[in-house]
């Protein structure tokens, strides 16, 4: 089993629409989890960043935690085309020999269409 | 946010010399920063883990006499590239991280080509 798994898409939604993407991790005790967009040719971007069980809102995006089932959403509402990108889901080890280094999902591709 | 800048953007060098690439937050401290490599269409590969002060900590199949990092300051951390060859060729990504809240914001990323 990854470590970090997301489903790597592609996701396709319509220009408006809720984008909805998922991610879950393994490592029961990782306390720091974060939401990175990564455009083609370019390298990642944090867009969000969350700590404690349940939602946390930043503009059109809302990250949601829930630590009992190991498992991080990201939630982009009003999705533009310009938000077509890699979303990368990623976590902060807390122990073992990656202590403290952030281990990612594989990335989820997201196309919005007009 | 937290700005993290990277130099050069783009380098291209003949096989065989070596290539520094500097890392440097601009906007807060960083007492570790992290080197990153990256093929097209594949997912980042962390390379080391750099920390101020002492010597950078090298992934499995990395090898540390070909990748020289040194980390002299809270903000700078640099990267060369020794007796470089075209499979060296690919995208090199640091990123550092904030002292206070452990987030990780990346630079824009070095084009390495080696002809």
């Amino acid at each position: 089993q990854k470590e970090v798994e997301q489903n790597s898409g592609p996701l396709s939604v319509p220009e408006g629409a809720i984008a909805s993407l998922n991610c879950t991790y393994s490592d029961r005790v990782s306390q720091s989890f974060f939401w990175y967009r990564q455009y083609s040719g370019k390298s990642p971007e944090l867009i969000m960043s969350i700590y404690s069980n349940g939602d946390k809102e930043d503009g059109r995006f809302t990250a949601q935690l829930n630590k009992a089932s190991q498992y991080v959403s990201l939630l982009i509402r009003d999705s533009q085309p310009s938000d077509s990108a890699t979303y990368l889901c990623a976590v902060i080890n807390a122990g073992g020999t990656s202590y403290g280094k952030l281990t990612f999902g594989q990335g989820t591709i997201l196309t919005v269409h007009p | 946010g937290a700005v993290v800048s990277q130099h050069p953007s783009w380098v291209i060098c003949k096989s065989g010399t070596s290539v520094k690439i500097e890392c440097r937050s601009l906007d807060f401290q960083a007492t570790t920063m992290f080197w990153y490599r990256q093929f097209p269409k594949q997912s980042l590969m962390l390379m080391a883990t750099s920390n101020e002060g002492s010597k950078a900590t090298y992934e499995q199949g990395v090898e540390k006499d070909k990748f020289l990092i040194n980390h002299a300051s809270l903000t700078l951390s640099t990267l060369t590239v020794t007796s470089a060859h075209p499979e060296d060729s690919s995208f090199y990504i640091c990123s550092a991280r904030d002292l206070v809240n452990y987030e990780q914001y990346f630079g824009p990323g070095t084009r390495l080509t080696v002809t």
